[in-house]
């Protein structure tokens, strides 16, 4: 399936250290999109990276793209209780984004 | 600049009802999607319009349909609602600019 796919499934980490999930699609993309969510509320968004870029940054946010393995990665720099989410890599085809399942991140205080 | 908002923001329905989804997109956007989140199935993409036509849709039977109006807000219907309808139901607006999708708090569906 074109479908996001995040590794790792869960995670946990102490407050401070980093965190980091990837994502794998199949085919090619236009663009790729990072969200979290806060307990069934709706998505935020947090990066968009385009086909023809490597890595971008938002404050703690790093996202890597890697078009040739097909992947993206997520890393969260220090850490907070408030990050604790779930998070979604959403690939584009065409106008559409297509979901994984999540990765949950659980950052203990 | 308002986010995008949807409404109602919970419903119950009872089986074999229709319901109403409305979302006004981020002022100035043109294309609002749809899509179906549930613990079984994740998050999936029902459809999207803009300017008024469906220009993608994704596979839900014929009892899911939409509309835009010209303001670019979008309502989205159920007819004959199953129990297998209760999600959460979100809405995305998309700039022409950066092709960002912003996706509003969702509407809370539960079939009885």
């Amino acid at each position: 399936s074109q479908q996001g796919e995040e590794d790792p499934q869960a995670l946990s980490i102490q407050e401070g250290e980093n965190a980091t999930m990837n994502c794998s699609y199949k085919t090619s993309i236009n663009n790729l999109q990072w969200y979290r969510q806060n307990s069934g509320r709706g998505l935020v968004h947090l990066i968009l990276i385009r086909s023809n870029e490597r890595e971008k940054h938002s404050g703690r946010l790093r996202v890597t793209l890697d078009t040739s393995k097909k992947s993206s990665s997520l890393l969260i720099t220090a850490s907070r209780a408030a990050d604790t989410a779930s998070y979604f890599c959403a690939p584009e085809y065409g106008n559409k984004l297509v979901f994984g399942a999540g990765t949950i991140l659980r950052v203990k205080s | 600049k308002a986010g995008v908002t949807q409404t109602p923001r919970y419903l119950i329905k009872t089986r074999g009802q229709q319901v109403t989804l409305s979302c006004s997109p981020i002022s100035g956007h043109r294309s609002v999607s749809w899509y179906q989140q549930t613990p079984g199935q994740g998050l999936q993409f029902l459809f999207e319009y803009f300017s008024e036509t469906q220009r993608n849709k994704g596979n839900f039977p014929g009892r899911f349909s939409g509309r835009q109006f010209s303001n670019s807000r979008s309502e989205m219907n159920v007819s004959t609602l199953e129990l297998g309808d209760s999600a959460l139901y979100l809405c995305a607006s998309r700039g022409q600019v950066y092709n960002e999708q912003f996706f509003g708090p969702g509407t809370r569906l539960t079939v009885l």
